[in-house]
């Protein structure tokens, strides 16, 4: 079974800080890693993706994520926060066997709140 | 290009009622996937579909259940309402295996 945790109900920082969103995963094979983020009433929006290759993924609006298989971990960073990325962030796992399916595995959420 | 739409955008039922929400996938996309988020929780996978077929099952009950049309799109389907039934439902395209795209969701409220 695959599992994903964010240890972080809520995240704040100030406008124009850093800001790091921790992912950590629980899978049986080689996975497929996701962030996604979600504003009120909205459904998700896709902002990033590991597959292989570099463990350094850039996404949208300047967000990237760091993938780092012995922490079994993808934290999600932005190097200097926007009063508009306050939203509510998921982190997602898919195996990426050839018979798992497209099933993603949702951790809780973690609300970020960045301060002017 | 449309993205994936969902209809109705929030309904309100009875608990012992039936409910079907509807879901058109991005344009291209040939597979797709319900969720069910409760308030305050992440989703959590219902079933998938593809080539019109349920591909795979999430912990779920009967009382769910869907199907997929010829041109992709699909309707999930919930029996006999419960009021834990309530949440937002949310359905996602992709393409093969291809990252997935979601719709802004249906609120379903059973009272």
């Amino acid at each position: 079974a695959q599992s994903v945790a964010q240890p972080e109900d809520q995240v704040n920082v100030a406008e124009g800080n850093p800001l790091t969103v921790k992912c950590t995963y629980s899978v049986s094979g080689n996975p497929y890693l996701f962030w996604y983020v979600q504003y009120p009433n909205r459904g998700l929006q896709f902002l990033l993706k590991y597959i292989t290759g570099d463990n350094l993924v850039k996404g949208s609006y300047g967000f990237e994520a760091e993938f780092n298989k012995s922490q079994t971990s993808f934290h999600l960073k932005k190097p200097s926060a926007l009063v508009s990325d306050s939203a509510l962030y998921f982190c997602a796992v898919r195996d990426r066997g050839n018979n798992a399916g497209n099933m993603l595995t949702f951790g809780g959420g973690t609300r970020l709140m960045v301060k002017p | 290009d449309a993205g994936v739409t969902q209809s109705p955008t929030h309904l309100i039922k009875t608990r012992g009622q039936q409910v079907t929400l509807r879901c058109s996938p991005k344009s291209g996309h040939d597979t797709v996937s319900w969720y069910q988020q409760a308030l305050g929780q992440g989703p959590q996978f219902i079933f998938q579909y593809y080539e019109e077929e349920e591909r795979q099952r999430g912990n779920f009950p009967d009382r769910f259940s869907g199907h997929q049309f010829p041109n992709y799109s699909s309707e999930l389907n919930v029996n006999a309402l419960l009021l834990g039934d309530s949440a937002l439902y949310l359905c996602a395209s992709s393409l093969a295996r291809s990252e997935a795209f979601f719709g802004q969701g249906t609120r379903l409220t059973v009272v």
